[in-house]
């Protein structure tokens, strides 16, 4: 398996406090994305990152930043959590280029 | 951005019958095409892809899958099915003028029955 580890696994917060999410890689890719899955939805990108410092927005980024300080790590933020942004967070890598993406199993995110 | 149909939510199937799951995209643009699967409380896992060559692509598991260019589809199939299969399946279309974005469906379930 790709070396992707998610962390935490699970988390329960209320409306209106931050989350941070983590995600770190021990396969010196380039490239790193952070999706949500929603039931009848398939996954859809919130965010992705083509290097250090470089991060770019996907379709549903609204609600959502994100940092990348070392080529390892990917952070994604909800500054203020809502409801809408309950979900199962899966981060994936990739070299780029059309290559395979390879993903985390997953962060499960409730928001109450 | 692609747009990615999968004409089935959910499949049942016996155990040993083959299954067809059935990917349109919207593009005749070059791009490339993968099916992943996702077993229960698990990531997903890459089954096969397609980047370039021959239309028919062999994956994990005895799966396969066809490229169509005119018809723009990418169906799986598996000739028979195990218990095992028992999971959610993605297909998915990168492109190269956007960045090679992977644009996901919706997913199909597939259940397996004794």
């Amino acid at each position: 398996d790709a070396g992707i580890t998610q962390s935490p696994r699970h988390k329960v917060t209320e409306t209106g406090t931050p989350v941070t999410l983590r995600c770190h890689q021990t396969e010196n890719h380039r490239y790193m994305y952070w999706y949500r899955q929603d039931p009848g939805h398939g996954l859809r990108l919130i965010h992705y990152s083509y290097g250090v410092k470089d991060t770019d927005k996907g379709e549903v980024s609204d609600g959502y930043s994100v940092s990348r300080s070392k080529t390892e790590d990917f952070l994604l933020t909800l500054e203020s959590a809502t409801s809408s942004q309950t979900s199962v967070y899966f981060c994936a890598i990739n070299q780029g280029g059309g290559q395979p993406q390879h993903f985390g199993d997953g962060t499960r995110l409730s928001i109450l | 951005a692609q747009s990615v149909t999968q004409l089935d939510s959910q499949v049942p199937v016996f155990e040993e019958a083959p299954v067809e799951l059935r990917c349109n995209y919207s593009s005749s643009v070059s791009v490339y095409l993968f099916w992943y699967v996702q077993y229960p409380n698990q990531g997903l896992q890459l089954l096969l892809k397609y980047l370039s060559g021959s239309t028919l692509v062999k994956g994990i598991n005895g799966f396969e899958a066809e490229f169509n260019k005119s018809q723009t589809s990418f169906h799986l199939r598996k000739p028979s099915v195990h218990i095992s299969d028992t999971a959610e399946y993605f297909c998915a279309v990168s492109d190269p003028s956007n960045d090679y974005k992977l644009s996901f469906g919706a997913g199909t379930t597939v259940t397996v029955r004794a």
